[in-house]
C-alpha cells in the first residue's frame, strides 16, 4: 500500500473543462511535489511545496494551478488544457533534508 | 549542466543474465545519485542510491558503480529475473537540495524467461 494516494487514477476531460487532481500523503512528510510523466519527457518536475509554501515552479503554464492547503494534501487544478497535456501526473512527498522521494501511483489524464 | 543522460533507452536480457544501465552527469556539485524502479501502473520507487565518497554500493542483486572522474554511474542487475522487468530511472541532485532531483530519460528493461 502506497503512502502517497492520488485520485482520480484516470481522468478524461475536454479542453474547456475544469478539473482537479488530489494527492494525500500519510508519511508525515513536509514537502510535496507534482511531476509530469510523458513519452517525450519521462519525469518532469512541475511544482514543489515545502512546509506548504511553493518553492519551485518549473515554468509550468498557468492552466495548471497547484494548491497545498496543509502538509498532507496537494491539489493540481486544471483548466483549459491542451491535448499535449495528456500524461501521467505523479504526486510525491519527502521529508525536508531527506533524500528519498516517495511517489504515488499517478493520475492518468487524457485531454480530448 | 543540469542534465543526466541515461542509456540505453531499452534493454532485453535473458533470465540469469546481467543488466547494465549507464548514466552520465555534468554538474560536479551533484553528490547524491539514486536509482528508481517503476513497474507498469505504479509510481517510481527508490531502488538504491550512492554518494560519491564510495565507488560501489551493493544491495542484493543490485549494484551501483560510480566513477567520479568520468562523472558516470551505472546500475548492474545480476542474475536478472523476469520480475525485474520495469523502467529504471537514474537521478542526481545535491544533498542540500535533494528535492531538485534531476532524472534521466529512463530505461525500459525486459527480462525474458
Amino acid at each position: 500500500e502506497t503512502g502517497v494516494t492520488q485520485t482520480p487514477r484516470h481522468l478524461v476531460m475536454g479542453m474547456t473543462n475544469k478539473k482537479s487532481l488530489k494527492c494525500e500523503q500519510h508519511l508525515g512528510h513536509n514537502a510535496m511535489y507534482w511531476y509530469k510523466q510523458s513519452a517525450k519527457k519521462p519525469l518532469e518536475l512541475m511544482f514543489v511545496y515545502s512546509l506548504e509554501e511553493r518553492v519551485e515552479n518549473n515554468s509550468v503554464p498557468s492552466r495548471f494551478s497547484p494548491e497545498c492547503p496543509n502538509s498532507s494534501h496537494l491539489f493540481l487544478h486544471l483548466h483549459t488544457l491542451q491535448p499535449e497535456d495528456s500524461a501521467l501526473y505523479l504526486c510525491a512527498s519527502s521529508q525536508l533534508g531527506g533524500n528519498t522521494i516517495y511517489f504515488g501511483e499517478g493520475s492518468w489524464l487524457t485531454v480530448v | 549542466q543540469q542534465q543526466v543522460k541515461q542509456s540505453p533507452q531499452s534493454l532485453i536480457v535473458q533470465k540469469g543474465g546481467i543488466s547494465i544501465i549507464n548514466c552520465a552527469y555534468e554538474n560536479t556539485a551533484f553528490d547524491y545519485f539514486p536509482w528508481y524502479q517503476q513497474f507498469p501502473g505504479k509510481g517510481p520507487a527508490l531502488l538504491i542510491a550512492i554518494r560519491p565518497d564510495v565507488s560501489e554500493k551493493k544491495e542484493g542483486r543490485f549494484t551501483i558503480s560510480f566513477n567520479k572522474s568520468a562523472k558516470q554511474f551505472s546500475l548492474h542487475i545480476m542474475d536478472s529475473q523476469p520480475g525485474d522487468s520495469a523502467t529504471y530511472f537514474c537521478a542526481a541532485s545535491r544533498m542540500d537540495s535533494s528535492y531538485k532531483l534531476i532524472f534521466g530519460s529512463g530505461t525500459r528493461l525486459l527480462v525474458r524467461p
